[in-house]
């Protein structure tokens, strides 16, 4: 079955706490993306990847990092969380970017204390 | 800076009645405009999208939106509503040439039995 696949799906963490979110494609698609989803904010691009090795600020990438080393897997860092982090992420793929469909994850829901 | 804007933050519809979300985005170049939904415990998925051609295009469930340029509206739409509709949509426009997507902040959609 095609799809993307997050873990974990709930996390608790306190503040500094280096954690990773990974992120799983199995549809051999080049572009991956994270998002984030904020209560009347919608969903804002944080990073995305074009391919392997390749990546790119969105609109919020400030205490996050990214790596593509290989092209299924797209895992979100973050070093040193902290509250505003508090937030349910989605990673997504598509085979290219512009007019093609993006298949989302399932979502996972970060609550830094 | 860009935006999407989603005007409606909540509606409660009876079933049969009809629906249309209004979607503005503020971008003067070539856009790819996107309607995805979320249902209650599932994953984004694509309702419809326009990247060119027909301004007006049928997506899956019976929904369609229209591309006004002049407007820079994508608005969705839907004749007669059913309860199975009652989730959460949301407008996405991605730049054309770009790796960006830009994401409304939603409408939920409740619909009565």
């Amino acid at each position: 079955e095609a799809q993307v696949t997050q873990n974990p799906r709930y996390l608790i963490t306190v503040t500094g706490k280096k954690l990773t979110v990974t992120c799983s494609q199995n549809m051999n698609h080049e572009y991956m993306s994270w998002y984030r989803q904020d209560p009347g904010l919608g969903l804002r691009q944080i990073y995305y990847s074009m391919n392997v090795e390749v990546t790119d600020k969105g609109d919020v990438p400030e205490g996050y990092k990214v790596s593509r080393k290989e092209k299924r897997n797209f895992p979100l860092i973050l070093e040193s969380p902290s509250p505003n982090q508090t937030s349910l992420y989605f990673c997504a793929s598509s085979s290219a970017t512009g007019s093609e469909t993006q298949y989302f994850g399932p979502g996972t829901r970060l609550l830094v204390l | 800076a860009q935006s999407v804007s989603q005007h409606n933050h909540h509606v409660i519809l009876s079933e049969a009645a009809s629906l249309e979300l209004g979607c503005n985005y503020s971008y003067g170049g070539t856009v790819n405009l996107f309607w995805y939904v979320q249902y209650p415990g599932q994953h984004l998925q694509l309702l419809l999208k326009y990247f060119s051609g027909d301004p007006l295009v049928k997506g899956i469930k019976g929904f369609e939106a229209e591309f006004i340029k002049s407007k820079f509206s994508f608005n969705l739409r839907k004749p007669s509503v059913q309860w199975s509709d009652t989730a959460e949509y949301f407008c996405a426009v991605n730049l054309s040439g770009t790796y960006k997507y830009i994401f409304g902040t939603g409408t939920r959609l409740k619909v009565l039995a």
